[in-house]
């Protein structure tokens, strides 16, 4: 099974911040990778799919890159919506662990 | 508009089984794979599992293989995801979750259900 890594697991940032949350996978994926945002109590929000494409509806300060096993979630300037924790999932099937983003 | 909206919260013993059910609307049933996700609590995401609601296939994660079973019924457009020999550690919210048409291969659940807690105690 192919393994997904995230890190930070956790990440203190204050507003206005950029942020960058990186995935990595056991084997390449290509770009079979998707990033979801979710708040306590809330389902996942799909924020990008195929690495890079953003999803309808998705502030443009969100940004996804990479392909292989080497992703990246970039935050270009830290919003106070914005604090909340980030899975990575690949191929519609393993997610990472998350990253959870504080307040700093 | 897409709608899934699962049944209600579930509080099981030991050793029983729960059955989850998941009711998809404004949108052509057969056309997506449907997917089960869950999540103990203070933990992360946990994939479970695909059905095809066309056909009933189904593709299991190895962790769940002999324990779940994930059916369909087309005239209701309801999936259903049963979980048996249930232990406290399938505690949990359990999520369907839709994503991209099958035609289009694109990573990404756009639509979940509600969530339906799952609590296993004796």
């Amino acid at each position: 099974d192919i393994q997904m890594t995230q890190s930070p697991s956790t990440l203190s940032a204050s507003v206005g911040d950029r942020v960058t949350i990186t995935c990595r996978a056991s084997q390449s994926i290509s770009s079979w990778l998707a990033w979801y945002q979710q708040k306590p109590g809330k389902v996942p929000k799909l924020l990008i799919y195929k690495a890079s494409s953003l999803e309808s509806g998705v502030p443009s300060r969100f940004s996804g890159s990479g392909s292989g096993t080497e992703f990246t979630l970039t935050i270009s300037s830290l919003q106070p919506d914005d604090f909340a924790t980030y899975y990575c999932q690949q191929y519609n099937r393993t997610f990472g662990q998350g990253t959870k983003v504080e307040i700093k | 508009q897409v709608q899934l909206v699962q049944s209600g919260a579930e509080v099981k013993k030991p050793g029983a089984s729960v059955k989850v059910s998941c009711k998809a609307s404004g949108y052509t049933f057969t056309s997506y794979y449907m997917h089960w996700v869950r999540q103990a609590p203070g933990q992360g995401l946990e994939w479970m599992g695909i059905i095809n609601p066309s056909d009933g296939s189904t593709t299991y994660a190895q962790k769940f293989q002999g324990r779940v079973t994930m059916t369909r019924d087309t005239s209701t457009s309801t999936v259903y995801m049963e979980l048996s020999s249930l232990r406290s550690e399938d505690t949990a919210v359990y999520y369907c979750a839709r994503g991209a048409p099958k035609w289009e291969l694109l990573p990404g659940f756009n639509y979940w259900g509600q969530g339906t807690l799952v609590t296993v105690s004796s």
